[in-house]
């Protein structure tokens, strides 16, 4: 069974910095494009970024490209998202999610639970 | 920037009804269109993708048409398990460009 489980999310500052993590198991991490969707509290979803499986391509959205960075480390099959610059706007449930293949094609088959992260001074 | 619209925001249907739900894209995606289930509290679920094939595990009721820039979700015969909210969303273009639609609760009438 595809697990996901995000963690690292919290309260931090405008201006601030979050890492955070998604541990998976239950697949062949290594074989999977990934990507971080968040929701902002009683909104609706927002695609984040993407990592092919590789790691060799890596895609943001607009509203985070150069203060976000997807990245990940199959020897610990995990998921990371480096958040640098935060704003009130990027207040949101972050969720994990797995791809159907090793290329990033847009969408995703398994969703974690999520991670909150607060951006507030 | 693709916009997706969903319609209607709300739709009340009664248990054992059908349901049909509505996506609008602002210029086509051929058949690059997802959707999801998300139930308060819990993560989306993956119902359709390719705008007509169903996800692994998805029954039967739940089907999914259209292509270019409109697209339909139809619940055949509603559970009490159904009642969500459902977001379509596109992956079209290259670099992939993703976007979701607002979303459309489907409520017990």
């Amino acid at each position: 069974e595809v697990q996901l489980v995000e963690s690292g999310g919290g309260l931090v500052q405008p201006g601030g910095s979050l890492r955070l993590s998604c541990a998976a198991s239950g697949f062949t991490f290594s074989s999977y494009a990934m990507s971080w969707v968040r929701q902002a509290p009683g909104k609706g979803l927002e695609w984040v970024s993407a990592i092919s499986s590789s790691g060799g391509y890596t895609f943001h959205a607009d509203s985070v490209k150069g203060r976000f960075t997807i990245s990940r480390d199959d020897s610990k099959n995990t998921l990371y998202l480096q958040m640098n610059s935060l704003r009130a706007e990027d207040t949101a449930l972050y969720y994990c999610a797995k791809a159907q293949a090793d290329f990033w094609s847009g969408y995703s088959v398994s969703w974690g639970q999520g991670t909150l992260v607060t951006v507030s001074s | 920037e693709i916009v997706m619209t969903q319609s209607p925001a709300t739709l009340s249907v009664s248990p054992g009804e059908r349901a049909t739900l509505s996506c609008w894209a602002s210029q086509s995606v051929r058949s690059n269109l997802v959707w999801y289930q998300q139930k308060p509290g819990q993560a989306p679920r993956l119902l359709i993708y390719g705008a007509s094939t169903r996800a692994t595990g998805i029954p039967a009721r739940f089907s999914g048409s259209g292509s270019g820039t409109e697209f339909t979700l139809t619940i055949s015969s509603l559970q009490s398990e159904d009642f969500a909210v459902y977001y379509c969303q596109q992956y079209n273009n290259w670099p992939p460009e993703v976007t979701f639609g607002q979303g459309t609760k489907l409520e017990i009438k």
